[in-house]
């Protein structure tokens, strides 16, 4: 069982909807979780970061947390082609060399 | 968030050839940088951790011979691909991670095509 469990997708859908991706972890002590977003061809780029359960929002994106639940989503809200890429959860553990472990990735298509 | 610079972008070389990438922190010191590689459609993988001043750490099956590194300053590490092979064509992404900080940033990444 993989550490970190993320659907690859591809995940398709229309201009304006609400896009939902999620992850799930096993190791409960991991405690910060991000979400990346990579464009073909690009390095990862930081969306959010967060260390506690609950929702943060920035804009069209809000993340959440479940520790109890160890599951972890990404909504972007009025999705737009230009959010077409690759979404990347990762996590950390508290302690240790703060090594990433990241999700399989999501590909995520906002057709016009 | 942090900018980091990675060059060259893209390079092709025939096998048996060794190639150097630079992966630069333009906004703060790092002490510590990572590198990974990422095949198509696939998640990336770390390779090694950077630390300023010491030797790599390597992670499991990654040969510390083959993917030299070299931490000389708070702002550059380099990663050499020695003596490349077809299959060690692929994507070259290094990072950095502010000390206050728990997350890493990333480079735009190296692409690597050995011929």
């Amino acid at each position: 069982q993989k550490e970190v469990e993320q659907d690859p997708g591809p995940l398709s859908v229309p201009e304006g909807a609400i896009v939902s991706l999620n992850c799930t972890y096993s190791n409960s002590a991991f405690q910060y979780f991000m979400w990346y977003r990579q464009y073909s061809r690009k390095g990862p780029e930081l969306l959010m970061y967060t260390y506690s359960s609950g929702n943060k929002e920035d804009g069209r994106f809000t993340a959440q947390v479940d520790k109890s639940s160890k599951y972890i989503s990404l909504f972007i809200r009025d999705s737009q082609p230009s959010d077409s890429a690759t979404y990347l959860c990762a996590m950390i553990l508290i302690q240790g060399a703060q090594k990433l472990v990241f999700g399989q990735g999501t590909r995520l298509t906002i057709n016009p | 968030g942090a900018v980091v610079s990675q060059h060259p972008s893209r390079v092709i070389c025939k096998s048996g050839t060794s190639v150097k990438i630079e992966c630069r922190s333009l906004d703060f010191q790092a002490t510590t940088m990572f590198w990974y590689r990422q095949f198509p459609k696939q998640s990336l993988m770390l390779m090694a951790t950077s630390n300023e001043g010491s030797k790599a750490t390597y992670e499991q099956g990654v040969e510390k011979d083959k993917f030299l590194i070299n931490h000389a300053s708070l702002t550059l590490s380099t990663l050499t691909v020695t003596s490349a092979h077809p299959e060690d064509s692929s994507f070259y992404i290094c990072s950095v991670t502010p000390g206050s900080q728990e997350t890493q940033y990333f480079g735009p990444g190296t692409r690597l095509l050995v011929l």
